[in-house]
């Protein structure tokens, strides 16, 4: 059990703007940064937004977050087939003694 | 080019013992907080750990406190993952990243992974 939520899968059409939810709590998302990570078929994660809603050099602007409280959403607008990947967000939670999270992961499908 | 490459991964008993290492190169290690993050079979990702720069702060996930050590020599421009008492379910493809989970960029760089197998 993730403690960040995250649908499993989510799907579009080429064109199409998909949404993955982020679902956390006042230790995590509450009061720290959000970041998405992307993983294309057996390759390493790539960071996609840090920050909440910043995107690295080189990562295309279709793709964009946001953060509202204990949750947080990667929106991808103009689906495209190289989009087909999992999805993760992640943060830091000061419970404890302070740890990282990840949220499970969404698989995200191109019809 | 800005690079990092595990490895020590291989099949090991339970209870056994392995020595993960984590090779830097391109960038100045000495400046970066450094991270290990395991993906077990057909699962998501897992936060195991961090190190700061200096080697003095150092945070463990649940599931590897006390039996894993994080480590790292900035003159050999290297990373280390000490595994202890391995279980089961410990099998995973363990991944090196630049910088934290809380670091301004976020993990920025990662390696291509080295396989653990815990089993008799």
């Amino acid at each position: 059990q993730s403690v960040l939520t995250q649908p499993p899968s989510a799907s579009g059409t080429p064109g199409q703007r998909v949404t993955i939810s982020c679902s956390g709590s006042s230790s995590n998302i509450g009061r720290n940064y959000v970041y998405w990570y992307q993983q294309l078929p057996g390759t390493a994660p790539k960071v996609l937004i840090y920050r909440n809603d910043q995107r690295p050099s080189g990562v295309p602007d279709r793709f964009s977050g946001s953060k509202s409280g204990t949750s947080a959403s990667l929106a991808i607008s103009g689906l495209r087939s190289e989009d087909e990947a999992d999805y993760y967000c992640a943060a830091w939670d000061d419970s404890l003694s302070g740890r990282g999270v990840f949220g499970g992961g969404t698989k995200l499908t191109v019809l | 080019q800005v690079q990092l490459v595990e490895s020590g991964g291989g099949l090991v008993q339970p209870g056994g013992s392995l020595r993960l290492s984590c090779a830097a190169s391109g960038f100045t290690f000495s400046d970066y907080y450094m991270s290990w993050i395991r993906q077990a079979p057909g699962k998501g990702l897992e936060w195991l750990s961090y190190i700061d720069s200096g080697g003095s702060s150092i945070y463990y996930a649940d599931s590897v406190k006390g039996r894993f050590t994080i480590s790292r020599d900035n003159a050999k421009n290297s990373l280390y993952l000490q595994m202890n008492s391995l279980r089961a379910e410990d099998t995973a493809l363990y991944y090196c990243a630049r910088d934290s989970i809380r670091s301004y960029y976020g993990m920025d760089v990662w390696g291509q992974g080295t396989t653990v197998t815990v089993s008799s």
